[in-house]
């Protein structure tokens, strides 16, 4: 049982818009910044967006996070092939002290 | 470039032990927290444990206390995850990961794990 809360799966067609939950506590997500991660089968966790809604450099903007309160989000638009993968929503935990991820979310582009 | 590199995993017998090592490159290794996380086959990422380099303040998973110990050499720009009494649940990819951090008023603030390395599989079995 993970602390933060993903869906098991998503999927969205070419071009569509998916958006990816996360909800948390006020330990974690409340308090402090929220990271998403990207993992295409095999290879090392990639970070997507980092402190809730920043973008690495080589990240598309069809990639988004947001926060709010103790939950975020994020959103993919214009859905390619290539964005199948898992996602991981991620926070530090004061409780914890300690890193805490959702449970990931699988993405199919049908 | 910024880098992280393990190595060191293999296969263990239940109770035996295995270190891991992380070496790293591009960085000031002394400045940054560090992280060891770990994904079971088929399931989802876990925390482990961390580090500050230069006050060797450490933090640990609840599971692994008592077992695990992580430790860094400036001077070789490594990190290491000492692992002991290993058992079958602790099966997973381990990686290493830079902490994005602040410090502010004598607080230290955790923002996320910024660089992952490519990870080393531990298997225990017998």
């Amino acid at each position: 049982q993970s602390v933060l809360t993903q869906p098991p799966s998503a999927s969205g067609t070419p071009g569509q818009r998916v958006t990816i939950s996360c909800s948390g506590s006020n330990s974690n997500i409340g308090g402090n910044y929220v990271y998403w991660y990207q993992q295409l089968p095999g290879t090392a966790p990639k970070v997507l967006i980092y402190r809730n809604d920043q973008r690495p450099s080589g990240v598309p903007d069809r990639f988004s996070g947001s926060k709010s309160g103790t939950s975020a989000s994020l959103a993919i638009s214009g859905l390619r092939s290539e964005d199948e993968a898992d996602y991981y929503c991620s926070s530090w935990d004061d409780s914890l002290s300690g890193w805490v991820f959702g449970g990931g979310t699988e993405l199919t582009v049908l | 470039e910024v880098q992280l590199v393990e190595s060191g995993g293999g296969l263990v017998q239940p109770g035996g032990s295995l270190t891991l090592s992380c070496v790293v490159s591009g960085f000031s290794f002394s400045s940054y927290w560090m992280s060891w996380i770990r994904q079971a086959p088929g399931k989802g990422l876990e925390w482990v444990a961390n580090i500050r380099q230069n006050a060797g303040d450490k933090y640990y998973m609840d599971s692994v206390k008592g077992r695990f110990i992580i430790s860094g050499d400036i001077a070789k720009n490594s990190l290491y995850l000492q692992m002991n009494s290993l058992r079958a649940e602790d099966t997973a990819v381990y990686y290493c990961a830079r902490v994005d951090s602040g410090y502010n008023y004598g607080l230290y603030y955790y923002y996320g794990l910024d660089v992952w390395g490519r990870g080393s599989t531990v298997t225990v079995s017998s």
